[in-house]
This record gives C-alpha cells, sequence and structure tokens, in this order.
C-alpha cells in the first residue's frame, strides 16, 4: 500500500458531461501527478501539481484541468467528456519535484464514458 | 513524441523459468524506472537505473540501464506465481519532474 488514495474508484459518465477525480497523496510528499492509462497500455502523463501550481503538462486539451491544495491532496477535471476518455486515471505522488523518477501511486480511477 | 518499446507484449511461463523482458527508446533518457501493476492496482517501483550501463538487483529481479541511454533490460529468476502481473519500463528525462514515458508493458503469466 502506497499512501495514496483516490475518489471515486470508478464511475461511468455520458459524453459531454463533467467529472471531478480526487486524490490525497502520502504523507510528507508535495508534489501530485496524473495518469491516464487506456486499456491494454502505459500509463500516460497528464500534469504535475507543485506548490499548488501547475509545472509540467503532457499532451492533453486544456479541458484537462487541476487543482492542489495546501495539505497537497489534488483533484484532476476533465470537461467536455469523450468516450475516448474512458480510462483508468492515476495520481501518483512524490517527495519534491519528482528528481528521481520514484512515483507512488494510487490504485486508480476507472472512468466510462458512455 | 517520444516512445518507448516493449518486448515481448506478454509471456506465459512455467514456475521456476526465468524470465527476460527489454525496452527500446527512439531517444535517450537519464533514468530508467521498471514498475510493476497488478489487477485493480496502480503501479509499482521495482527498480531505477540512473547511470547508463548500471547493472541493479533487487531480490529475484535484475535490471540494466543500456550505454547508449536508448534502452534497459529487466530479468526475472526462478519465477514464482506471485511474478504475474504487467510490468512496464518507464523514461525520465532530467528537469522532466514526475513525467514519465510508459512502455506499453509486458504482461506475464506464470504457471505453477
Amino acid at each position: 500500500e502506497t499512501g495514496v488514495t483516490q475518489s471515486p474508484t470508478h464511475l461511468i459518465k455520458t459524453r459531454g458531461q463533467q467529472v471531478t477525480l480526487r486524490c490525497s497523496s502520502q504523507s510528507g510528499h508535495n508534489t501530485v501527478s496524473w495518469y491516464q492509462q487506456a486499456l491494454g497500455q502505459g500509463p500516460q502523463f497528464i500534469f504535475q501539481y507543485y506548490r499548488e501550481e501547475e509545472n509540467g503538462r503532457g499532451n492533453f486539451p486544456p479541458r484537462f484541468s487541476g487543482l492542489q491544495f495546501p495539505n497537497y491532496s489534488s483533484e484532476l477535471n476533465v470537461n467536455a467528456l469523450e468516450l475516448d476518455d474512458s480510462a483508468l486515471y492515476l495520481c501518483a505522488s512524490s517527495p519534491g519535484q519528482g528528481a528521481t523518477g520514484e512515483l507512488f501511486f494510487g490504485e486508480g480511477s476507472r472512468l466510462t464514458v458512455l | 513524441g517520444q516512445q518507448l518499446n516493449q518486448s515481448p507484449q506478454s509471456m506465459f511461463i512455467q514456475e521456476g523459468e526465468d524470465v527476460s523482458m527489454n525496452c527500446t527508446s527512439s531517444s535517450i533518457f537519464n533514468t530508467w524506472l521498471w514498475y510493476k501493476q497488478e489487477p485493480g492496482e496502480g503501479p509499482v517501483l521495482l527498480i531505477a537505473l540512473y547511470k547508463a550501463g548500471e547493472l541493479t538487483s533487487n531480490g529475484r529481479l535484475t535490471a540494466q540501464f543500456g550505454i547508449t541511454r536508448k534502452d534497459s533490460f529487466l530479468n526475472i529468476s526462478a519465477s514464482i506465481p506471485s511474478d504475474v502481473g504487467i510490468y512496464f519500463c518507464a523514461g525520465q528525462l532530467n528537469n522532466a519532474g514526475n513525467m514519465l514515458t510508459f512502455g506499453g508493458g509486458t504482461r506475464l503469466m506464470v504457471k505453477p
């Protein structure tokens, strides 16, 4: 168990809706990153938050946005959901800004878009 | 963008056999990492490699950072049923923070 908790574990939405996923980082970890894992594929980096600011982003459109709170927990928001957004969304935390690449992942939130 | 190619995509082996899987990239990375993911779980770090040519072990697992910095391999010796899962390689560039590039994974199945 990594100490990273995510909610909800599963959810179903329809196209065009909006979704918010939540993550609590491991105690003492101040950096949170989000990954999208489509079925049968490896995780893809969405973005990273450090000190409540986004400081790294992958190849995802602006309808993917996030927040980090003073207690280092984080949210991932996706607007105008599309069918291809169906995936497992993983949150990962690390102490510092990820200099070592050693990430601690949560169990993920599985989103299905109908 | 950068892509990591992992092979094989899947393996079905007998308990006790050794396993080898590898990962290649079209561009260099400064750090190579190997993660394992089991059903219903997030990936868990197995081994991290920080220098070209580095060979690192973690129990029955051994991984190497290729000297060209464009590849890495992972070996598992004397496999056991709990080795079942999906193994992912990941590459990281300096100053990239938590932005890892993951391969497509190798699904390992072990027959008792």
